[in-house]
């Protein structure tokens, strides 16, 4: 069965850096886009980043654009979203979710999230 | 950017009420349009995609209606597992999600 096991979240400070990881079985990886989506502590879903089946083509919302950075590693089916200069506003549950096709924005698969807090 | 609009914030049912939830795009997104059911401490499950169309395994209590920028959910029996939170989802461009529906107990 498909399994998305997330991994990485922890207490940070502003200003840093953390690496999140999303171990994926259950599929074939490499023929899903994949996704994270994330939930700030007794808010809504927001919508992170998307890559590509292939990796290639990557997008990202507006508020980590340029500073979150969303990769994957189809020969160790692993999503990663390596998230730079982290502000209290990133404190959130962070989930992996599976793309229903290559080109799909809506998610048949979640993980069950890894908490990142951002705080001094 | 595509905002999405749901109404109410909170409902109040019974078990065995039919349950209307409803969500409006800020401009039209075809039937581009997923609902999802998050229980507390848990992450959201897929309900319906493409407006109407009910995921494999989720009870057929559960419909979803509307194209453009007009939809709705529909619970036709509420039953003691259906209290949770429901959000709608676009994905005409990118995605977004509306702020959510909290069904409780009346």
């Amino acid at each position: 069965q498909v399994q998305l096991v997330e991994s990485g979240g922890g207490v940070v400070q502003p200003g840093r850096s953390l690496r999140l990881s999303c171990a994926a079985s259950g599929f074939t990886f490499s023929s899903y886009g994949m996704h994270w989506v994330r939930q700030a502590p007794g808010k809504g879903l927001e919508w992170v980043a998307v890559i590509s089946l292939d990796g290639r083509n990557e997008y990202y919302a507006d508020s980590v654009k340029g500073r979150f950075t969303i990769s994957r590693d189809n020969s160790k089916n692993t999503l990663y979203l390596q998230m730079n200069s982290l502000r209290a506003e990133d404190t959130a549950v962070y989930y992996c979710a599976k793309g229903r096709g290559p080109l799909e924005y809506y998610f048949d698969y979640w993980g069950q999230g890894t908490l990142v807090t951002v705080s001094s | 950017d595509i905002q999405m609009t749901q109404s109410p914030s909170t409902l109040s049912a019974s078990v065995g009420d039919r349950v209307t939830i409803t969500c409006r795009a800020s401009q039209s997104i075809s039937t581009w349009l997923a609902w999802y059911q998050q229980r507390p401490g848990k992450a959201p499950k897929l309900l319906i995609y493409k407006a109407s169309s009910l995921e494999s395994g989720v009870p057929s209590r559960f419909s979803g209606s509307g194209s453009g920028t007009e939809f709705t959910l529909t619970i036709s029996s509420l039953q003691p597992d259906d209290f949770a939170t429901y959000y709608c989802q676009q994905y005409s461009s990118y995605s977004t999600f509306g702020q959510g529906t909290k069904v409780e107990i009346k």
